[in-house]
């Protein structure tokens, strides 16, 4: 079946250096979608990515998808202390993702 | 947030006793989710409900049950709890091919087996 791979597991930065989790599929991806989680919290949907390198932002973060459709990345720029948390990448079908298992990151204020 | 509930929200219960956690939601989605998270394993899918009375098993549902008798509940019951159940279980939500193609998760449940 599916496999998502998630790098790194961890990643601690000081704030407002910036960070980079990437997520890579055993076989090509119709789509991708990240979520976030925050400590103690539950996973919340960030964004869907669906062409081939395909790259969109949302303020600080940039997300990108691969030109196979098999990874993904999504980049904080300058970090900042509320971007703390565990960063999922997930595959199709929205009907039963498969998650990868995330980068919890941590800032060194 | 979408309208997801758990509960309880935090159960403390001991070896061989049967438990059952409860999610509900006021979106009358079709598709509802019960995922465990645990460090190092990110989210594994336990069973999924694609309407009443239809459910499926995810790739974690030895030891787990579900069911699902009306649109707006789905519950999960382990039967006889372990140690390694120990856990944080989120229920989720989902409408596929609606306006936005996601889930959507319950605050959780977190549950420990002594």
């Amino acid at each position: 079946g599916q496999q998502v791979m998630q790098i790194p597991q961890y990643q601690h930065v000081q704030e407002g250096e910036d960070f980079t989790t990437y997520c890579n599929s055993s076989t090509t991806l119709s789509n991708i979608q990240w979520y976030k989680q925050r400590p103690g919290g539950h996973p919340v949907f960030l964004i869907q990515l669906v062409k081939s390198g395909e790259v969109k932002k949302q303020k600080r973060l940039t997300f990108q998808f691969g030109e196979a459709k098999k990874n993904s990345s999504l980049h904080i720029t300058a970090t900042q202390t509320t971007d703390v948390g565990t960063y999922f990448c997930a595959g199709p079908p929205v009907e039963k993702l498969t998650f990868g298992t995330g980068t919890r990151l941590t800032i060194i204020p | 947030d979408a309208g997801i509930t758990q509960s309880p929200r935090h159960k403390v219960t001991e070896t061989g006793t049967p438990v059952t956690l409860r999610c509900h939601q006021t979106e009358n989605h079709r598709y509802m989710y019960w995922y465990r998270q645990d460090p190092g394993h990110g989210l594994r899918l336990i069973h999924y409900s694609y309407g009443v009375k239809d459910t499926d098993k995810g790739e974690v549902s030895d030891g787990y049950s579900v069911s699902r008798s009306k649109t707006e509940d789905f519950l999960l019951t382990l039967e006889s709890a372990t140690s390694s159940q120990t856990s944080v279980y989120f229920c989720a939500i989902s409408a596929p091919g609606g306006i936005t193609d996601t889930q959507y998760f319950g605050p959780g449940t977190r549950l420990t087996v002594l």
